[in-house]
């Protein structure tokens, strides 16, 4: 089935240190691929978006995502975490019907 | 300012009543989504419309309606046929198709009682 995966479900790390998260796909073609972010109790707002051109694609609130075609894999990086980067991440994509990952919560720590 | 309101923030509802979730958005989007979402599934789609008067079933749609009569308005009733519908309801919209950005409402939180 096409699908993304989010192999981390939760993800503890300091401030001030860098981030990834994790996001495979599996799709015959290079799907759009999304990252989104939300907030307890909220609803979700995009971080960022690939579906071609430059591998490396930057987002909001300092975060990027790079997309390996050879690792099936849209990993979200930020090098320095802040407190407020506490939420839930969710990784999207397919083509015309987009599913979503289960998701993996952050914790930051003082 | 534009974007997505849902309405209520929080609902309850005895068993075998329906309810009825709002969903608005003036961004003058032709495409709406209802999702689900419970701890540790992420969301899933119950139905999705990309133009007035047309719905489509997404994966989770049994004990679900939905009607899309105007462009900024796309409710969803959750009836008594819904076996678990306590959940986090949200509304979505995109320009047209799947694959644009999706814009989130804020979310309804259904408790059945």
């Amino acid at each position: 089935a096409q699908s993304v995966t989010q192999p981390d479900i939760h993800i503890t790390v300091s401030e001030g240190a860098s981030l990834e998260l994790r996001c495979n796909y599996s799709y015959g073609a290079t799907p759009y691929l999304f990252w989104y972010v939300q907030s307890p109790g909220q609803g979700l707002q995009l971080l960022l978006k690939y579906f071609s051109g430059d591998t490396l694609v930057q987002g909001i609130k300092g975060f990027e995502a790079e997309f390996k075609r050879s690792q099936s894999s849209f990993n979200l990086r930020k090098p320095s975490v802040h407190w407020s980067d506490a939420a839930e991440y969710f990784c999207a994509g397919g083509y015309q019907k987009v599913t979503f990952g289960i998701g993996t919560k952050l914790q930051v720590i003082p | 300012d534009g974007g997505i309101t849902q309405s209520p923030k929080y609902l309850f509802r005895k068993e075998g009543q329906n309810v009825t979730l709002s969903c608005e958005q003036n961004l003058n989007h032709d495409a709406m989504y209802w999702y689900r979402q419970d701890p540790g599934q992420g969301l899933r789609l119950i139905y999705y419309s990309q133009i007035v008067n047309d719905f489509q079933k997404g994966d989770i749609a049994e004990g679900y309606s939905v009607s899309r009569e105007k462009k900024e308005s796309f409710p969803l009733t959750v009836t008594s046929a819904q076996k678990n519908p306590t959940a986090f309801y949200l509304c979505a919209s995109s320009i047209a198709q799947a694959e644009d950005t999706q814009y989130f409402g804020p979310g309804t939180r259904l408790t059945v009682l």
